[in-house]
């Protein structure tokens, strides 16, 4: 039972356009969201995060959004950078006990071509 | 460098030996946590710690598996008798702040192969 879905396994995008990945979930539970970046060979890098009480969130380049009714988020990197190359975790969590239980999406991966 | 560290970075044996990774988390994190990552899947959780207690076990985590934060400053991650469905890269991260809303800070795993 995947709670969590990434959809795009892959995304190839053009230098300085916009990337938009896009990630749906199951779990109503769910109130808080992630987005983690990860390179081969490394661990998941945390990008931005979103509150189930708002429904935008921006930093720098990247954008969060999230529609609670239809259960969906998305993240936005405006310009897309060749570094940005990597694939992207969506991430949701429901506070279990004193901890946040993060449950992953599969991941797209990122192709930011010159 | 004051992020998760984990050693070893990769980790080869032979089915039936036991295996231990180690991770130290960032030194002001009070909760630690587990995770494994099999190749095309996101990362699942295994265990976390607050402080040296064990507050939550995954079902994925069999007999095979123990976890232990001595002191709860690093940890440690130990798997019995291994089997080849066992390999993965296993992922350890930190994290402090209030709880349902914190940011994990991930280390760059281990990656265990079993033959």
């Amino acid at each position: 039972d995947q709670q969590v879905k990434q959809n795009s396994p892959s995304l190839s995008v053009q230098e300085g356009r916009i990337s938009i990945l896009n990630c749906d979930y199951t779990n109503s539970m769910f109130d808080y969201f992630l987005w983690y970046k990860k390179y081969p060979a490394e661990g998941p890098t945390f990008l931005i995060s979103i509150s189930s009480i708002k429904d935008k969130n921006e930093d720098g380049r990247f954008t969060v959004f999230l529609n609670k009714s239809a259960k969906h988020l998305s993240l936005h990197i405006v310009p897309s950078q060749p570094g940005d190359s990597a694939v992207y975790f969506c991430a949701a969590s429901a506070l279990t006990g004193t901890a946040s239980k993060l449950t992953f999406g599969t991941g797209t991966r990122l192709q930011v071509t010159l | 460098d004051t992020g998760v560290s984990q050693d070893p970075r990769h980790k080869i044996t032979k089915r039936g030996q036991n295996v231990t990774f180690r991770c130290d988390p960032i030194s002001e994190h009070n909760r630690l946590y587990w995770y494994r990552q099999t190749l095309g899947q996101g990362p699942e959780f295994l265990t976390y710690f607050q402080n040296e207690a064990q507050l939550e076990k995954s079902r994925l985590l069999s007999d095979r598996f123990s976890a232990e934060r001595p002191k709860g400053s690093f940890s440690t991650l130990e798997i019995q008798r291994t089997e080849q469905g066992d390999s993965a890269m296993y992922l350890c991260a930190s994290s402090s702040g209030t709880a349902g809303n914190e940011k994990l800070f991930f280390g760059s795993g281990t990656q265990l192969s079993v033959l």
